[in-house]
């Protein structure tokens, strides 16, 4: 049982490049997550998916899509990468179910480190 | 939106001694759920405790356990006979129990270090 697992684990871009990321649980979890990591700001929500077959904008969207593969994956991709985007990047599953008093816990991945040059 | 506010950007604390994380939060609903999240050299993020808000009773889990003071909007971590395995950047988070998917956010972590 792997968990959540991410790749690629690093990743160097040039500016205008474009990339993406994947990601797999094997929880059978309903929601996944991708967030950036930035110094000082804690974690920010890019997109989720809160069950297989839609997508969300989280806080910061600009800059990137993401796909819902199937209920096991989701891709974030930069289409056209910016030095902005240089960051830890992490994806996070939950059950997603909603019921009363689910605490809904989120599970990480060990993330790629981008570097946007 | 809510905010979660962690002061303290960095502690330290002595191996086998007890050191207390401060979190914050600003909201305006009755019913909600807290963690705190251990991130270490490895960049893993790992649930170290969680709390529903309509529980009085702190959440423990063996060394680790929390002071939730609702009306306070306060909710501390509190990690006793502190090892060297504990050092890591440790995140405040918070969701709303309205399910809708971007319904967590983090505060800006505090970074422990642990003296042996």
């Amino acid at each position: 049982n792997a968990g959540v697992t991410q790749t690629p684990k690093f990743q160097v871009l040039k500016t205008g490049q474009s990339m993406t990321l994947q990601c797999a649980q094997d929880m059978n979890h309903n929601s996944m997550y991708w967030y950036r990591q930035d110094p000082g700001m804690g974690l920010r929500l890019i997109y989720y998916s809160a069950s297989e077959g839609t997508t969300d904008k989280g806080e910061v969207p600009n800059g990137y899509n993401v796909s819902r593969l199937n209920k096991r994956e989701f891709s974030l991709r930069l289409e056209s990468a910016a030095p902005s985007q240089t960051s830890v990047y992490f994806c996070a599953s939950s059950e997603g179910v909603v019921r009363t008093r689910s605490t809904d816990t989120q599970y990480f991945g060990p993330g790629t480190r981008l570097t946007v040059l | 939106a809510q905010t979660v506010t962690q002061s303290q950007p960095e502690m330290s604390v002595q191996e086998a001694e007890t050191v207390t994380l401060s979190c914050t939060y600003d909201t305006s609903e009755s019913d909600y759920y807290l963690f705190w999240y251990k991130q270490p050299p490895s960049r893993q993020m790992i649930l170290v405790i969680r709390q529903e808000a309509y529980k009085q009773q702190n959440a423990t889990e063996n060394r680790f356990s929390v002071n939730f003071q609702k009306a306070a909007k306060s909710f501390s971590l509190k990690i006793s006979d502190s090892q060297l395995g504990d050092a890591a950047m440790y995140f405040c988070a918070y969701r709303s129990s309205e399910y809708t998917g971007n319904q967590f956010y983090f505060g800006t972590g505090t970074s422990l270090t642990v003296i042996p």
